[in-house]
């Protein structure tokens, strides 16, 4: 277990609503993702942070912005939904007990856009 | 081409069974490669890492050709639980990881 949390779970929303999902670790990893995951695409990067203020863009990134302003939380921000942004969004850490490429994931939120 | 190829599958195999499933990576610089495993509505879970010389964990191996960008996984002696979508994953640049779309497998009694 990674202590990665999503929040929300679930949710539903109309066009044009912004909308904000959180990532929350408790083990002080460095490295924090977002990923969307859609049928037939995979897991595709949305951003990452390597750092408290430190963010990069990833393959997928427009229509999305994210913050970091403290270690355990990531937070993804959808400025005005669309329905193209519904999909499943997992939040990941890298890393075990020493620096490595290995990620682990949080459960997931499912994102709606009606 | 994709950078990460996986057959989709569905691989269905009866309990007991032997199956392989195999993945092809098309950036040469990668250094980095994982076996995920992630079972319906539910988040990828690594299942192992796979190392230049190979390595095994249980009834799982996990086997690297560089030479030819690809990178298999073993499962023998298939159990119902092994049922899942298998997720081949390589590094790409920096801190990033590029992942197959998966490659389902249903083992059935």
């Amino acid at each position: 277990d990674a202590g990665i949390t999503q929040s929300p779970r679930h949710k539903v929303t109309e066009t044009g609503t912004p909308v904000t999902l959180r990532c929350h670790q408790t083990e002080n990893h460095r490295y924090m993702y977002w990923y969307r995951q859609d049928p037939g695409h995979g897991l595709r990067l949305i951003h990452y942070s390597y750092g408290v203020k430190d963010t990069d863009k990833g393959e997928v990134s427009d229509g999305y912005s994210v913050s970091r302003s403290k270690t355990e939380d990531f937070l993804l921000t959808l400025e005005s939904a669309t329905s193209s942004q519904t999909s499943v969004y997992f939040c990941a850490i890298r890393g075990g007990l020493a620096e490595t490429y290995e990620q682990y994931f949080g459960p997931g939120t499912r994102l709606t856009v009606t | 081409r994709k950078e990460v190829e996986q057959d989709p599958g569905p691989f269905n195999v009866p309990e007991g069974a032997t199956v392989a499933f195999n993945c092809t990576y098309s950036n040469s610089a990668s250094q980095s490669f994982f076996w995920y495993r992630q079972d319906c509505r539910k988040e990828p879970k690594l299942l192992m890492s796979v190392y230049s010389s190979g390595n095994e964990d249980g009834r799982f191996t996990a086997q690297l050709n560089r030479a030819s960008q690809y990178i298999s996984l073993l499962i023998r002696d298939s159990k119902l639980s092994d049922s899942a979508t298998y997720l081949c994953v390589v590094t790409g640049g920096g801190n990033k990881l590029t992942f197959g779309t998966g490659t389902q497998l249903k083992v059935e009694l």
